[in-house]
């Protein structure tokens, strides 16, 4: 069983739409990321997120996408305005701790597709 | 930038056969993670090395992570074809910071 969940597993959109991808903690966590992976290519990080706030962030996770916990449970990321580009599977995952304890578990992705 | 290479990227054996695959980086990580990762699926933790030098095994995988914390190897024995898959690595920053992935070994394990 995932340690967290996504939703939706898979999202279609069309070019210049929003869309938000949402990741549902099993139970209490405090560090959470967004990573993707764009087909045949490696997993890829975009951001990293500890007490509601941004900790860290790639060169990908620029203004178009943005996170936020809105209500203390589901973490979500959204992206403004869709790229062709976007096109992946982003995986949300959640972390134990700080410094080598870290061990991060990922949820089963949501596949976006940007026609 | 942090990078970690895989090697071999692809690995075709018999069942039956030992295999083993290197993921190296010339930086040195907190904690470097094993993932086995099915299609269209996420990545599934397998193992986490902490310490240098250290070796853990599950069942017929072992680990090891290199003394400087840079490296990391997994070797199978006996392998069956219910291992074929995508197998990761991914070395993790200090203060819970981001995870770095290996571009993946595909392993295929023929009856």
């Amino acid at each position: 069983e995932p340690e967290v969940t996504q939703t939706p597993s898979h999202q279609v959109t069309q070019m210049g739409q929003e869309v938000i991808l949402r990741c549902v903690p099993i139970s209490n966590h405090l560090y959470f990321y967004w990573y993707r992976q764009i087909l045949g290519q490696k997993v890829e990080f975009l951001v990293s997120f500890y007490n509601n706030e941004i900790s860290e962030k790639s060169e990908i996770f620029d203004d178009q996408f943005s996170v936020e916990r809105p209500d203390g449970s589901n973490f979500t990321l959204k992206i403004r305005s869709t790229k062709l580009e976007d096109s992946a599977m982003y995986f949300c995952a959640r972390g134990t701790g700080p410094g080598a304890k870290n061990i991060q578990y990922f949820g089963a992705g949501t596949r976006l597709s940007v026609l | 930038t942090q990078l970690l290479e895989q090697s071999p990227q692809f690995l075709s054996i018999q069942e039956g056969e030992n295999l083993t695959v290197y993921c190296n980086s010339s930086s040195v990580f907190s904690s470097l993670q094993w993932y086995r990762q099915e299609p269209g699926e996420g990545p599934v933790l397998l193992v986490t090395v902490v310490t240098g030098g250290e070796v853990k095994k599950l069942k017929r995988l072992t680990f090891q992570f290199g003394d400087a914390r840079k490296d990391s190897s997994l070797h199978i024995t006996a392998a069956q074809t219910g291992d074929t898959g995508l197998y990761l690595c991914a070395g993790v920053g200090a203060n819970a910071g981001k995870s770095t992935f290996g571009d993946g070994t595909t392993l295929t394990v023929k009856p």
